[in-house]
């Protein structure tokens, strides 16, 4: 298994580019997520997605877009670039643990945004 | 919403030498999670801790629930420790809160 996939690795962007970040895991998780770190502020949930077309806000929604018309896939998109979304960002997947009502998030490796 | 802290922010230790990390967060939690951020950015899950504790190796954690605060332990530590330890917490919803991590530099 591949696991978790995220493409690009680094993107330079110019204020108001619109791009979109890919997602893709190959074990059949129903949960996708996305998140943004910045320095000292740890991981913040952006959006996620308990399963093929079902997706809901998280911390810091504003920006970015999202859609889950598979379950291995889940796109981020953002529609106009902002210096302030400068960050690093991370796609997790997740399955629940039978019997534990848990689930353990496996990440991707990461995409560097940079927009100018 | 819940509020994750954890302390300390920074961490510098010898080869060899303990460690505790710690994790409170402000409300009941149906999921507790440790991850370590290594040097090259990559997030790894350690722990899956919602009460009670657990021993992977050199690592174990301890979650007190009723007291909301979770406890990372890691002995013998080793350069390859090194990076950044969060622990993240959910209550409810699928929606996960990380705390701002704990950065470990382990010296040789």
């Amino acid at each position: 298994n591949a696991g978790v996939t995220q493409t690009p690795k680094f993107q330079v962007l110019k204020t108001g580019q619109s791009m979109t970040l890919q997602c893709a895991q190959d074990m059949n998780h129903e949960y996708m997520s996305w998140y943004r770190q910045d320095p000292g502020m740890g991981l913040r949930l952006i959006h996620y997605s308990v399963g093929a077309g079902i997706t809901d806000q998280g911390e810091v929604p504003n920006g970015y877009n999202v859609s889950r018309s598979t379950t291995e896939d889940f796109p981020l998109r953002l529609l106009s670039a902002a210096p302030s979304q400068t960050s690093v960002y991370f796609c997790a997947s997740s399955y629940p643990i039978p019997g534990q009502g848990s689930d353990t998030q496996y990440f991707g490796p990461g995409t560097r945004l940079t927009v100018l | 919403g819940i509020q994750v802290e954890q302390s300390p922010p920074d961490l510098i230790l010898q080869e060899g030498a303990n460690s505790t990390l710690r994790c409170n967060f402000s409300d009941s939690v149906n999921n507790l999670q440790w991850f370590h951020q290594n040097p090259w950015g990559q997030l790894i899950n350690l722990f899956y801790i919602p009460s009670g504790t657990k021993q992977n190796g050199r690592l174990s954690a301890t979650t007190v629930a009723t007291e909301r605060y979770s406890l990372l332990y890691i002995s013998s530590s080793q350069t390859t420790d090194s990076g950044v330890y969060f622990c993240a917490a959910r209550s409810g919803t699928y929606k996960y809160i990380f705390g701002t991590g704990t950065r470990l530099k382990v010296l040789a």
